[in-house]
C-alpha cells in the first residue's frame, strides 16, 4: 500500500500556465509538507500544513497557493509558471507536528516548464 | 538556519567495498534523517537518528550528537546501493527538515 502517493508523476507544461499537483497520505498523519529539489538536488521545503491550518510558509512566490482539504490531503497550485519553476516536488507527512517526528516523503512530481 | 555539509560529493566504489558518508551539523539538532535516493527519485528513509547507533542490514548510522556530526555506514556494497544519500536535520523545533546537498554514490559491477 502506498503511504504518501502524488499526482502526476510527471507534468510538462508551457510558461504562464496554471497547474496542480495533489497529495495524498494513508498513514493517518497529522502534518504534511512540500518541498522542492532543483536541478543540482538541493531540497528545501516549501510549507507545511497541520490539521489543516499552515504552519509552515518558507520564501517563496505567491504564485504557489498550498491547499488542505483535509489532513491526508495537501496540494500545490502553481499560477503563472515560470522556467525557474522546473523542478522535482515532494510531498511528504509525519505524525504530528514535531521536530522529533520521522518525515515520510512521496515518490516526487516532476514538473518541466517550457 | 543550521548549516548542514556532506562528505565527501562524490564516491565511486566497486561492488563488496565498504564506505562511510559523514555529515556535519552546525547546532544542536531535535531530528535527523539519513535518506537514500535512488535513481527513480524516490526518497527512501534509513534512519532516523538524532543520537546513538543504529543498524539495519549492511547499514549502519551512528551520531554524536555533542560533537555534531552523523555518520552512515555502507558494508558489502551492492549496485542497487548507488543514488545520492542525503542527511537532514532539524534544529529549532520548527518542524521543517533541511537538508544537506547529498553525496552520490555509484557503486560498479
Amino acid at each position: 500500500d502506498t503511504a504518501v502517493s502524488q499526482t502526476p508523476k510527471y507534468l510538462v507544461t508551457q510558461m504562464g500556465n496554471d497547474k496542480s499537483i495533489k497529495c495524498e497520505q494513508n498513514l493517518g498523519h497529522d502534518t504534511m509538507y512540500w518541498y522542492k529539489q532543483d536541478s543540482k538536488k538541493f531540497l528545501k521545503i516549501m510549507f507545511s500544513y497541520n490539521n489543516k491550518e499552515l504552519i509552515i510558509n518558507e520564501t517563496v512566490p505567491n504564485r504557489f497557493s498550498p491547499k488542505s482539504p483535509d489532513k491526508a490531503h495537501l496540494n500545490l497550485h502553481i499560477n503563472s509558471l515560470e522556467l525557474g519553476d522546473s523542478a522535482v516536488y515532494f510531498c511528504a507527512s509525519s505524525q504530528m507536528a514535531s521536530s522529533t517526528d520521522t518525515q515520510y516523503f512521496g515518490p516526487g512530481t516532476r514538473l518541466t516548464v517550457l | 538556519g543550521i548549516q548542514v555539509e556532506q562528505s565527501p560529493p562524490d564516491l565511486i566504489l566497486q561492488e563488496g567495498a565498504n564506505s562511510t558518508l559523514r555529515c556535519n551539523f552546525s547546532d544542536s539538532v531535535n531530528n535527523l534523517q539519513w535518506f537514500h535516493q535512488n535513481p527513480w527519485g524516490q526518497l527512501i528513509n534509513l534512519f532516523y537518528i538524532p543520537s546513538g547507533t543504529k543498524q539495519n542490514g549492511r547499514l549502519s548510522a551512528t551520531t554524536v550528537a555533542t560533537e555534531r556530526y552523523s555518520l552512515l555506514y555502507i558494508s558489502s556494497s551492492q549496485t542497487t546501493d548507488s543514488g545520492v544519500y542525503f542527511c537532514a536535520v532539524d534544529s529549532s523545533n520548527d518542524y521543517k527538515l533541511s537538508f544537506g546537498a547529498g553525496t552520490t554514490v555509484t557503486v560498479r559491477a
